[in-house]
């Protein structure tokens, strides 16, 4: 089993539609999880940090389940540039350990 | 201004050859990436740097030896190229370990 697991896509959505992705990680010890975005031919960059509460940043609302060993991120009233291919990111041995997903690829179709 | 910077941006060579990239940031991070993001998009961490002294080295091939300067420098020496090789390498800098800051990547083709 891959330690970080993603659908890789794409999900092809209209413009104003709510999506989510999960992520599922194997390692029940991993400490912290993040999402990155990145668009493509360009490099990743950090979308937001996925807290134990769960957390909001305008649009994007992420999730963690750690009996379930999963993380989400839901996109609201998707918008044309949120196109781009969606990292999941999973830490352990207090950062020392960092594996990337290989990332789900999202289209918003106008 | 760019915060992480990466030279050459693109870099075609024959098989058999040796290249450099060259990696700076100008973020004052103490802790500096070298990643691989191959054909199915897969980024894996290659090397990690912290104050100029090694301290992530995941399983890759000894052909690729990093090199750090100075903390602000991260460069990647690649001897021998394979086809293997071809994709593209991100540098990174981090000061928290937690954000990482990429830059724009160096995209490889070994032909």
């Amino acid at each position: 089993r891959k330690e970080v697991e993603q659908d890789p896509g794409p999900f092809n959505v209209p413009e104003g539609a709510t999506v989510a992705f999960n992520c599922t990680y194997s390692n029940s010890a991993s400490q912290s999880f993040f999402w990155y975005r990145q668009d493509c031919r360009k490099e990743p960059k950090l979308l937001m940090s996925v807290y134990s509460s769960g957390n909001e940043d305008g649009r994007f609302t992420a999730q963690l389940n750690r009996a379930s060993q999963y993380i989400s991120l839901l996109i609201r009233d998707s918008k044309l540039s949120d196109s781009a291919t969606y990292l999941c990111v999973v830490t352990h041995r207090g950062y020392q350990k960092v594996t990337f997903g290989t990332g789900t690829k999202l289209q918003v179709i106008p | 201004d760019t915060a992480v910077s990466q030279t050459p941006k693109y870099l075609v060579t024959q098989m058999g050859n040796d290249k450099s990239i060259k990696c700076e940031q100008n973020l004052g991070h103490d802790t500096m990436y070298w990643y691989k993001q191959d054909s199915k998009k897969f980024l894996k961490i290659m090397f990690s740097y912290n104050n100029k002294e090694l301290i992530i080295n995941e399983t890759v091939p000894n052909r690729f030896s990093p090199k750090s300067p100075d903390k602000a420098h991260l460069n990647l020496h690649i001897n021998s190229l394979e086809l293997g090789d071809s994709a593209v390498y991100f540098c990174a800098s981090s000061q928290d370990g937690v954000s990482k800051f990429f830059g724009p990547g160096t995209r490889l083709t070994v032909l």
